[in-house]
C-alpha cells in the first residue's frame, strides 16, 4: 500500500497562476482533507470531503477549491495564486465516521508564490 | 465550536529529560483524542489515540498520554526523551457524535540536545 500520495512535491508560481495539487489514497477511506501548514499556524483546514462527489469548506478555503469525482483522489486548486498562499500543503485521509477514524496524511506540497 | 490549546510552544530539553507536553479541548461531550508527531521534513504521522476506556494511552516510542475528562485535557508524556524525539507536536480532537472533523492544536516544538 502506498497509503496517501501527493504530487507534486515542490511548486513554485507567479502571482496569478493556477494549479491543481492532487492527492491520492488507497485505503479506501471516506473522509479526504486538505490542510495548508505555515509557521506558528499549525494545521489549518482549507477543505474536506466526506465522500465521492461531496465536498465542504475548512477554516480556511478562500482562494481554493476542490473535486472528488473518485472516492480514491481529492483535488486542491489554486485558481490565481496569491503570495498569502505559499504554504506547505498537506493530505489527510481517515475512514470518517468509525472508531478507525485517525488521519494518515501525505507527504506534502511545497508550494511557493512569487 | 471546538478549541484545541497547546500552552507549548517551543521546549528546549537535554536528553534523557522527562517531558510533557499540555494539550486542552473546549467541547464537554464524549470525544476522541489524538497526538501526532511530526519529524523534520516529514508528514504527521500518529503517535498515539484515546477513544475509550483507559484513560492512560500508550503510544509508540515510548509516549504516553492521560486523558482527564474533568480538565479537559490530554497531556503527553515521555519519561526520557532522545535527541531522535526532536520533532513537531500536534493534539487534535474530534467529537465522535458530530462530524468527525479533528480539530488541530498550533503545535508544540520540541528540540532535544544530545
Amino acid at each position: 500500500n502506498a497509503g496517501v500520495t501527493q504530487t507534486p512535491k515542490f511548486r513554485v508560481l507567479k502571482t496569478g497562476q493556477s494549479m491543481t495539487l492532487l492527492c491520492a489514497q488507497d485505503m479506501n477511506h471516506e473522509y479526504m482533507y486538505w490542510y495548508r501548514q505555515d509557521p506558528g499556524m499549525g494545521l489549518r483546514l482549507i477543505h474536506y470531503s466526506v465522500g465521492e462527489g461531496t465536498t465542504a469548506k475548512g477554516e480556511v478555503p478562500d482562494g481554493y477549491n476542490v473535486s472528488r469525482l473518485k472516492k480514491q483522489n481529492f483535488l486542491l486548486g489554486l485558481e490565481s495564486a496569491a503570495p498569502s498562499q505559499t504554504s506547505v500543503y498537506f493530505c489527510a485521509s481517515s475512514y470518517g465516521d468509525s472508531l478507525l477514524n485517525e488521519q494518515y496524511f501525505g507527504p506534502g506540497t511545497r508550494l511557493t508564490v512569487t | 465550536a471546538q478549541s484545541v490549546s497547546q500552552h507549548n510552544h517551543h521546549v528546549i530539553l537535554s536528553e534523557a529529560a522527562s517531558l510533557e507536553l499540555g494539550c486542552n479541548y473546549s467541547y464537554g461531550g464524549t470525544v476522541n483524542l489524538f497526538w501526532y508527531v511530526q519529524y523534520p521534513g516529514q508528514h504527521l504521522q500518529l503517535l498515539l489515540k484515546y477513544f475509550s476506556g483507559d484513560p492512560l494511552v500508550k503510544g509508540i516510542k515510548g509516549f504516553e498520554a492521560e486523558f482527564i475528562k474533568s480538565k479537559f485535557s490530554f497531556n503527553l508524556r515521555k519519561p526520557s526523551v532522545q535527541w531522535s524525539d526532536t520533532a513537531e507536536y500536534f493534539c487534535a480532537v474530534n467529537d465522535p457524535g458530530g462530524s468527525y472533523i479533528p480539530t488541530f492544536g498550533r503545535g508544540t516544538s520540541l528540540i532535544v540536545h544530545p
